[in-house]
């Protein structure tokens, strides 16, 4: 499978912490992106990285990437109630237009 | 703009019958995606379109499931017939085709067969 892969599964934190989840793929890239879903909602695009960058901040978000190890991390910082939900990952394999989702990470914040 | 629209946004039906489940892309996007997400499987895949023309279907699951795009502002995917295990909720996207572009996901569409 060309799937990124989220970690951890599950994630529960008090608001004000900082909230950090990895995801890890297979193939290679051209660009990376972090998704946001709200218990029964579509996705949300948060963020893209592309390949040839390795660091990128959005607000209280900061995504890092590895392309030597295939691996992302997506850092919440200074996270609040509103931040509960699930996060997910999505590489292109290559394909610009075929993106892969991991599992996500459920995200708990408790106020 | 109003998004991606689905419709419906949930369906109950019973086993056997045929599912129609509806998708309006955001006007100006050329690409467009089904989506199916489980618990087991998480969000798979199943078919996307660039300009109106099938591109991968390679993750339809059975031919039960067919997608069409007769133009730029409406797509449909079909189950016939329906089985309970196709019980998810499908989700259709749509973006810019190629680039660094993101993916605008509708709210998707609750099917239960019973």
């Amino acid at each position: 499978s060309q799937q990124g892969e989220e970690d951890p599964q599950a994630l529960s934190i008090q608001e004000g912490e900082n909230a950090t989840m990895n995801c890890s793929y297979k193939t290679s890239i051209n660009n990376l992106q972090w998704y946001r879903q709200n218990s029964g909602r579509g996705l949300v695009h948060l963020i893209l990285i592309r390949s040839n960058e390795r660091e990128k901040h959005s607000g209280r978000l900061r995504v890092t990437l590895d392309t030597s190890k295939k691996s992302s991390s997506l850092l919440i910082t200074a996270s609040r109630a509103a931040d509960t939900a699930s996060y997910f990952c999505a590489t292109d394999g290559g394909n610009f237009n075929k993106f892969y989702f991991g599992s996500g990470t459920k995200l708990n914040v408790k106020p | 703009d109003a998004g991606v629209i689905q419709s419906p946004r949930h369906e109950v039906t019973e086993m056997g019958q045929e599912v129609t489940l509806r998708c309006k892309p955001i006007s100006g996007h050329n690409s467009l995606f089904w989506y199916r997400q489980t618990m087991m499987r998480g969000l798979e895949l199943l078919i996307y379109f660039n300009n109106n023309v099938p591109i991968d279907d390679s993750g339809m699951p059975e031919d039960r499931f067919s997608a069409k795009m007769p133009n730029a502002s409406f797509s449909t995917l079909k189950i016939q017939p329906s089985e309970p295990r196709d019980s998810a909720v499908y989700f259709c996207a749509s973006k810019l085709a190629g680039g660094f572009n993101e993916q605008f996901f509708g709210p998707g569409t609750r099917l239960t067969v019973l």
